[in-house]
């Protein structure tokens, strides 16, 4: 069975630093594709962030990077430069070879708080 | 705005009245999906489209609940005799058929049910 673990259900950041956020994951499959959301208070689910399970380099876009760790079934997201607008709801989602990629899973999320 | 958008927003209801959501998708995607977000917890799925068929539909999705997508464009989501523990967030989401791992779909704000 796909399971995704977010292990911190509330994190805080002080602006302009860095912080990561856990993603775990247990699969079979070889080949998966794994995604960051963030969802504001306004309920939105915006895609952050894409890696696939054969990209040797980690993700990065702006100051969003991936740390992805195979062996660990890990794929963390690093925000670098906090800002107050970054303080949402993060969620790591993937999908699944298994399913033919059809539907995504998400884990149970991070809240992060900005603090100025 | 050429993002999905839903409607309502919002939705306060009796317990055992029927409600209905709406979604339209962002207009080239054939692919619409539904999932349910309850306080605290990442969205899950329910069904998904291609087009005008419904290829999937989660357990979740019991006998009162019916999706429908009549012409491949806009989809409907209808919960009839509803039930206080229908309150939650109901998502749409769409994206073109692509069955790749790094394919992302693109979210709607959401609407929002209040079963008192």
């Amino acid at each position: 069975a796909q399971k995704i673990t977010q292990t911190q259900p509330g994190m805080f950041v002080q602006e302009k630093e860095a912080v990561t956020l856990d993603c775990t994951y247990d699969t079979s499959d070889q080949s998966y594709g794994l995604f960051w959301y963030k969802q504001p208070s306004s309920g939105e689910m915006i895609f952050l962030i894409y890696q696939g399970s054969y990209d040797e380099q980690n993700a990065t876009e702006g100051r969003y990077s991936l740390n992805f760790q195979k062996a660990r079934k890990s794929a963390n997201l690093v925000i670098s430069a906090s800002q107050l607008g970054d303080s949402a709801m993060y969620f790591c989602a993937m999908r699944f070879e298994g399913d033919n990629f059809n539907k995504f899973y998400f884990g149970s999320g991070t809240k992060l708080n900005v603090k100025p | 705005d050429t993002g999905v958008s839903q409607d309502p927003r919002h939705k306060i209801t009796k317990r055992g009245q029927n409600v209905t959501f709406r979604c339209d998708p962002i207009s080239e995607h054939n692919r619409l999906y539904w999932y349910r977000q309850t306080l605290g917890q990442g969205p899950e799925f329910l069904t998904y489209f291609q087009n005008e068929a419904q290829l999937e539909k989660s357990r979740l999705l019991s006998d009162r609940f019916s999706a429908e997508r009549p012409k491949g464009s806009f989809s409907t989501l209808e919960i009839q005799r509803t039930e206080q523990g229908d309150s939650a967030m109901y998502l749409c989401a769409s994206s073109l058929e692509d069955v790749s791992s790094g394919n992302t779909i693109y979210f709607g704000e959401g609407s929002w049910l209040t079963v008192v």
